[in-house]
């Protein structure tokens, strides 16, 4: 099994700075990697699938990089509504799909 | 507009059952993976089953041999039989449909169904 592991666990940041999440693998999983965004009380919602493709409807301030083991997220420009729980999950060595264990953004 | 209604999620004692139901809509149902993802209170997700277009299924690991997936094309909806649960299958279950590009990635998901384990 693929074992996600995201850091930091929490970034403290203020609307308007640059927010960037990492996600490494325990194995290579090609570019098979996606972020959801979690706030709560709500379902996740796909943000980034295959490393860097964004889904539909997502800004463009959102953007994926990494392949292999080390991935990252990176959002621009936070705006109020970002501030939420951040998972990444990979589809590259599977069953299972895993996820990491979330990392949560903040207002500082 | 694509909609996933899930449902069935209740208080069941260890070693009960439960059955849940995810409705979909919006889409063609019979083109779709389909995947359930739980939560557990406070933590993270985890991927707990999916079902291909032909049936196909595969599980994690710990609910092999207690949880079944199956789907219904006709009705548009999927299912998840829960059998011997557990504290620890307590969770929120989520019904999420998999991508066209690639049946792992879950593009859109139900609201989530509660589902208890507690004596």
């Amino acid at each position: 099994e693929v074992v996600l592991t995201q850091s930091p666990a929490t970034l403290s940041l203020s609307p308007g700075e640059r927010a960037t999440l990492s996600c490494r693998a325990s194995q290579s999983v090609s570019s098979y990697l996606a972020w959801y965004q979690q706030k709560p009380g709500q379902a996740p919602r796909l943000l980034i699938y295959d490393a860097s493709k964004r889904a539909t409807g997502i800004p463009a301030r959102f953007s994926g990089s990494g392949s292999g083991t080390d991935f990252t997220l990176t959002i621009s420009n936070l705006e109020p509504e970002d501030f939420a729980v951040y998972y990444c999950q990979q589809r590259g060595n599977w069953p299972p799909y895993t996820f990491g264990q979330g990392t949560k953004v903040e207002i500082k | 507009e694509v909609q996933l209604v899930d449902s069935g999620g209740a208080l069941v004692q260890p070693g009960g059952s439960l059955r849940l139901s995810c409705a979909a809509s919006g889409f063609t149902f019979t083109s779709y993976w389909m995947n359930w993802v739980r939560q557990a209170p406070g933590k993270g997700l985890e991927w707990v089953a999916n079902m291909g277009q032909d049936g196909n299924e595969r599980y994690v690991d710990s609910v092999k041999g207690r949880f079944t997936i199956s789907r219904d094309n006709a009705k548009n909806s999927l299912y998840l039989q829960m059998n011997s649960l557990r504290a620890e299958d307590t969770a929120v279950y989520y019904c999420a449909r998999g991508n066209l590009a690639g049946a792992g990635i879950f593009d859109y998901w139900g609201q989530g169904t509660l589902v208890t384990v507690s004596s």
